[in-house]
């Protein structure tokens, strides 16, 4: 199981939207609808954002979103508040009742 | 409230045994799935092993299949995770985190397993 790809990092002024990549294959991004992200901050454990690719769990901001287009899944942060500066995982079901995270993205609020 | 507090980290030579308990509160247990997911100092995540609601079926990370044993206690409200033939490679922070349709939706604070000699 092949680690998802994302970019080691992102950033953006505060107000400015930002978008973060994840890149799988048509073997786990591609080929199911089971894509989550995760913010971690320091010291912290990861917390739920998005999942099924775009939808959000009670309590997250809707400035975060969730899309996706064929292997490449992505996470929009729209607004940037210096709270939202943390690490991004990606996730996504992998087949064989098994799941493969990307490798995070740090995201620096300038 | 949904709390999931891990237990049983430490330190342990290369070659050894520990387990890993996860006491789970605020919810359902046995309503939901369970999985392990590790994180090595200053890496990302991976992920380690799941289980689901009656226990009847686990997965594992092919990195941890065939020494890593993941079970779980209903009645006690608790998720393990037997860990053998450790390797420095398996030194992480493990969570436990509750499933919620291939997510998971919360996790616990994390508990640390350095394999050293």
């Amino acid at each position: 199981q092949s680690a998802l790809t994302q970019p080691p990092s992102a950033s953006g002024s505060p107000g400015q939207s930002v978008t973060i990549s994840c890149t799988g294959t048509s073997s786990d991004v591609g080929g199911y609808n089971y894509v989550s992200w995760y913010q971690q901050h320091p010291g912290k454990a990861p917390k739920l954002m998005i999942y099924e690719v775009t939808k959000r769990p009670s309590g997250v901001p809707d400035r975060f979103s969730g899309s996706k287009s064929g292997n490449t899944a992505s996470l929009t942060v729209s607004g940037l508040q210096a709270e939202d500066e943390a690490d991004y995982y990606c996730s996504s079901y992998a087949g064989s009742k098994t799941w493969v995270f990307g490798g995070g993205t740090k995201l620096t609020v300038l | 409230e949904v709390q999931l507090v891990e237990s049983g980290g430490g330190l342990v030579q290369p070659g050894g045994s520990l387990r890993l308990s996860c006491a789970a509160s605020g919810f359902t247990f046995s309503s939901h799935g369970m999985h392990w997911v590790r994180q090595a100092p200053g890496k990302g995540l991976e992920y380690v092993s799941g289980i689901n609601r009656d226990g009847v079926s686990t997965f594992y990370a092919s990195s941890v299949k065939g020494r890593f044993t993941i079970s779980r206690d209903n009645s006690k409200n608790t998720v393990y995770l037997q860990m053998g033939s450790l390797i420095p490679e398996d030194t992480a922070v493990y969570y436990c985190a509750r499933d919620a349709d291939w997510a998971c939706d919360y996790w616990g604070q994390g508990t640390l397993v350095t394999v050293s000699s």
